[in-house]
């Protein structure tokens, strides 16, 4: 089993619609978790953090689930700008010894069509 | 400020050739990282320093050498590059990998025939 694992997609969804993405982590004791979006061609770029009690910023918001070892991010009244590669990271560890152990998925495919 | 700088943006090498890759952050970050991103296979961490002259192997460093001798700037070489070696590079900094988002630079396309 991959430590971090999301659905490649692509999800193809109209605008305005809801859609929500899983990713998946094999190690228990993971600490910290983001999403990230990379555009095609792009660099990754932070789009949230996510946060135990779970967080909402606009459009998008972001939920953990430790007991099944999964996060979400779900966007809302999606828009054509928000087509693009959604990457899941997680760190394990805490200390400096964490900073080998960033795992980013392999990301899930998102086009939104007009 | 620039963030995360990364020279070249393109290389084409032959078998064999050598090449590095500098990065640059104007961030004072600590900690810095060398990735590679394939189809369908995300981030792969090569090498990563957590501080002035320091670095370590990440998950995938045969083939890759790096040093850090200032903060600011991280150099990945490469000294005889393989077709496996075909791959878009990115450099990233962050302050704490824990808590803080990594800034990545544009990217370094690298075909090596």
């Amino acid at each position: 089993r991959k430590e971090v694992e999301q659905d490649p997609g692509p999800f193809n969804v109209p605008e305005g619609a809801t859609v929500a993405f899983n990713c998946t982590y094999s190690n228990s004791a993971s600490q910290s978790f983001f999403w990230y979006r990379q555009d095609c061609r792009k660099e990754p770029k932070l789009l949230m953090s996510v946060y135990s009690s779970g967080n909402e910023d606009g459009r998008f918001t972001a939920q953990l689930n430790r007991a099944s070892q999964y996060i979400s991010l779900l966007i809302r009244d999606s828009k054509l700008s928000d087509s693009a590669t959604y990457l899941c990271v997680v760190n394990p560890s805490v200390g400096s010894r964490s900073a080998s152990k960033i795992i980013f998925g392999s990301g899930t495919r998102l086009s939104i069509r007009p | 400020n620039a963030g995360v700088t990364q020279t070249p943006k393109f290389r084409v090498l032959k078998t064999g050739q050598s090449m590095t890759l500098l990065c640059a952050q104007d961030m004072n970050h600590e900690y810095m990282y060398w990735y590679r991103q394939d189809p369908g296979m995300g981030l792969r961490l090569i090498h990563y320093s957590v501080g002035e002259g320091t670095t370590a192997k990440g998950e995938v460093p045969d083939g890759y050498n790096v040093s850090r001798l200032k903060k600011q700037n991280f150099l990945l070489g490469l000294e005889s590059a393989a077709p496996s070696q075909t791959s878009v590079y990115f450099c990233a900094s962050t302050q704490s990998p824990h808590y803080n988002e990594q800034f990545f630079g544009p990217g370094t396309r690298l075909t090596v025939l």
